[in-house]
């Protein structure tokens, strides 16, 4: 089946400084890729959604300044959190969706700003 | 706009017996409708879905049917294990265009004791 590769699996960083997150589709295409962030004991929130080539669709309330998405292939994009601050700390986590594919979840990224 | 309620955790049960999550959602047109399974330290994972209503999604021993009449979508499963432990979310898909966005509940943690 599809599989969607997400790195790293946990991150500490110090605030101030920037965190890149990677998610790779092994076995397909993604042509759309969509990156949520979870709060403890909450739902997956949508942060934005990504078209290969084109630029990401931010959510409202989310900066995207802040929050860089880059999508340049159709089998990886990344999520740049910028001058990251512990109020950033959170689970994040893309999913991938390609043609004849339905949306595939990587494992998500717990990073922890100090 | 459209969203997702699901019976708050945690779920604590005891081995072999009946579970059931509730959810119910709200949306324009007609949803397709999910549960998806987040083991620790995991990413999601689909366990079952469904995509008008009346149809019944089942995966695993669990089960839950789209009623439209009650925008409801109950995820229910027989006898538990200990290995469900996880947290559940359901979710829902508009299907209106191309980068339909899934929108999740809260999540219900489920513990199943020995």
């Amino acid at each position: 089946g599809a599989v969607v590769s997400q790195h790293p699996s946990r991150v500490i960083c110090k605030s101030g400084t920037s965190v890149k997150i990677e998610c790779r589709s092994l076995d397909f295409q993604a042509t759309t890729m969509f990156w949520y962030r979870q709060f403890p004991k909450q739902s997956l929130m949508l942060m934005a959604t990504s078209n290969e080539g084109s630029k990401a669709t931010y959510e409202q309330g989310v900066e995207k300044d802040k929050f860089l998405i880059n999508h340049a292939s159709l089998t990886l994009s990344t999520l740049t959190v910028t001058s990251a601050h512990p109020e950033d700390s959170s689970f994040y986590i893309c999913s991938a969706k390609g043609q004849g594919y339905g949306y595939t979840f990587g494992s998500g990224t717990r990073l922890t700003v100090v | 706009g459209d969203s997702v309620t699901q019976m708050e955790g945690p779920v604590t049960l005891s081995e072999e017996a009946f579970l059931t999550i509730n959810c119910t959602y709200t949306a324009t047109g007609y949803p397709s409708l999910f549960w998806y399974v987040q083991y620790p330290g995991e990413g999601l994972q689909l366990l079952l879905k469904a995509t008008k209503a009346d149809d019944k999604g089942s995966n695993k021993g669990f089960e839950a049917t789209y009623r439209k009449e009650t925008t409801s979508f109950h995820l229910e499963k027989g006898s538990v294990q200990v290995s469900d432990s996880a947290v559940y979310f359901c979710a829902l898909k508009t299907n209106m265009n191309r980068d339909d966005k899934i929108i999740f509940g809260k999540g219900t943690r489920l513990h199943i004791l020995p």
